[in-house]
């Protein structure tokens, strides 16, 4: 498993349910990054995290959404209270440290709330 | 000022020719500008990257220009191929407070025409 596992790929949830996506990140990476991809646009900064910390969440919805990446087990990212415009790409990326360094992506996960 | 611009929306090239797609970014903080290529239904992949200390860096059919003085990189991809058709994400970083946090453009759709 060289790779960013997130998962699931798919997801499905009614309005008002809670969504969890999780991300595992590369071997030897220690940063965690969250973006959103709509429809048809570009991928938008969501969240940055090591371990048991929260770096940067300037690009978080204030309500609804959360993140963690815990000492042991992969990243979470909860979106509480679905709502239709909750419907996006969800990528997860790694990287080794903090210098500017290559940022790996996952392949996603789809979420659709019906 | 953390904005990347990426033209063209959409480009069409027929299969031998060169695609060319640009990119402009404000912050001169940015250090890091990687592209990546993305599939439908996957994740982005890294294609190439460029730190601006060079104006140019070639890899097999890829290459990046890069003028730092008018804050503008492009990316040529010679020989185009019908499987190069994808989407194309121009992306910045730099902060050093920001680890690997991207700012992408908002893409390019690249059709090779066989």
């Amino acid at each position: 498993n060289a790779g960013v596992m997130q998962n699931p790929r798919h997801l499905v949830r009614r309005r008002g349910q809670e969504a969890r996506l999780r991300c595992s990140p590369m071997k030897g990476h220690s940063h965690v990054y969250w973006y959103r991809q709509l429809p048809e646009e570009g991928l938008k900064f969501m969240v940055y995290l090591q371990k048991e910390n929260i770096i940067d969440e300037s690009g978080m919805p204030k309500e609804r959404f959360s993140a963690e990446f815990p000492k042991e087990g992969p990243s979470i990212l909860r979106i509480q209270q679905v709502v239709r415009g909750d419907s996006a790409a969800y990528f997860c990326a790694s990287s080794r440290g903090l210098s500017s360094t290559e940022a790996f992506f996952g392949q996603g996960t789809r979420l659709t709330v019906v | 000022q953390q904005q990347v611009k990426q033209s063209p929306q959409s480009l069409i090239v027929q299969k031998g020719g060169i695609s060319i797609i640009n990119c402009a970014y404000e912050n001169t903080a940015f250090d890091y500008f990687p592209w990546y290529q993305q599939f439908p239904g996957k994740g982005p992949a890294l294609l190439i990257a460029i730190r601006p200390d060079v104006s140019e860096k070639k890899e097999g059919r890829f290459t990046i220009s890069f003028n730092k003085s008018a804050k503008q990189f492009s990316l040529h991809i010679m020989d185009s191929q019908p499987g190069d058709s994808a989407t194309y994400f121009c992306a910045a970083t730099g902060d050093k407070t920001s680890g690997s946090r991207l700012t992408f453009g908002e893409g390019t759709q690249l059709t090779v025409n066989p």
